[in-house]
């Protein structure tokens, strides 16, 4: 079974720009969760989405923003990229909503210069 | 407000002794805890969660509702260990939470 896979796995941009990153789930998967990854804040959630709808968002503001597609596929969108922004972005899925495990994925990361 | 802490940034071990890694949590309904592990160039992996009451690696996590603590043991540490750990918290909307991590050294 294939693990989470996120793509690309290394982004450079410059401030400003605009930015889309893709996770494909685990087969079978139907949850979705976002997340960012810094040496000073750690693990931040930002956002789930499950069979297509967000269900549950982080405290980031709106240039993140995401969706789900209907086979689980789900992409990421940065707008107006700042230096701040720079991190790992890790996608998980799950098999169903909550209680069951989460998977992650080897993540993207994104450096803004 | 909902919130995890693990209050050692770094924590360095001899192999053989006995290794506790601290998690406190803040939430006002019933968590579910969970230790996730990261080793060097590897994904984050699920360690084990509170609610299994499982031993993974010699690792054993007990949820203290009291002192609202979720601590990490081991009784003896061995070199694989060396790794990020970090705690979470799911909450009963599904939303994880997760602590800052603690990345444990163990020397040879």
């Amino acid at each position: 079974k294939a693990g989470v896979t996120q793509t690309p796995r290394y982004l450079i941009k410059t401030r400003g720009q605009q930015v889309t990153l893709s996770c494909s789930p685990i087969s079978g998967h139907r949850s979705v969760s976002w997340y960012q990854q810094t040496p000073g804040q750690g693990l931040q959630f930002l956002f789930e989405y499950f069979s297509e709808t967000q269900r549950n968002k982080g405290n980031f503001p709106g240039r993140f923003s995401g969706r789900q597609f209907s086979n689980s596929r789900s992409e990421m969108n940065v707008s107006t990229l700042e230096l701040g922004d720079s991190a790992l972005y890790l996608c998980a899925s799950r098999q169903a909503q909550g209680k069951t495990e989460a998977f992650f994925g080897q993540g993207t990361r994104l450096t803004v210069v | 407000a909902q919130r995890v802490t693990q209050p050692e940034k770094l924590l360095s071990v001899f192999k053989g002794a006995p290794v506790e890694l601290k998690c406190n949590y803040s939430y006002s309904g019933s968590p579910e805890l969970f230790w996730y592990v990261q080793y060097s160039r590897q994904r984050l992996q699920l360690l084990l969660r509170h609610i299994s009451r499982e031993s993974i690696k010699g690792f054993t996590a007990d949820l203290n509702k009291g002192e609202t603590s979720f601590h990490l043991k081991k009784p003896f540490a061995q070199e694989e260990d060396s790794a990020m750990y970090y705690c979470a918290l799911e909450s009963t909307g599904n939303q994880f939470y997760f602590g800052t991590g603690t990345s444990l050294t163990v020397i040879p």
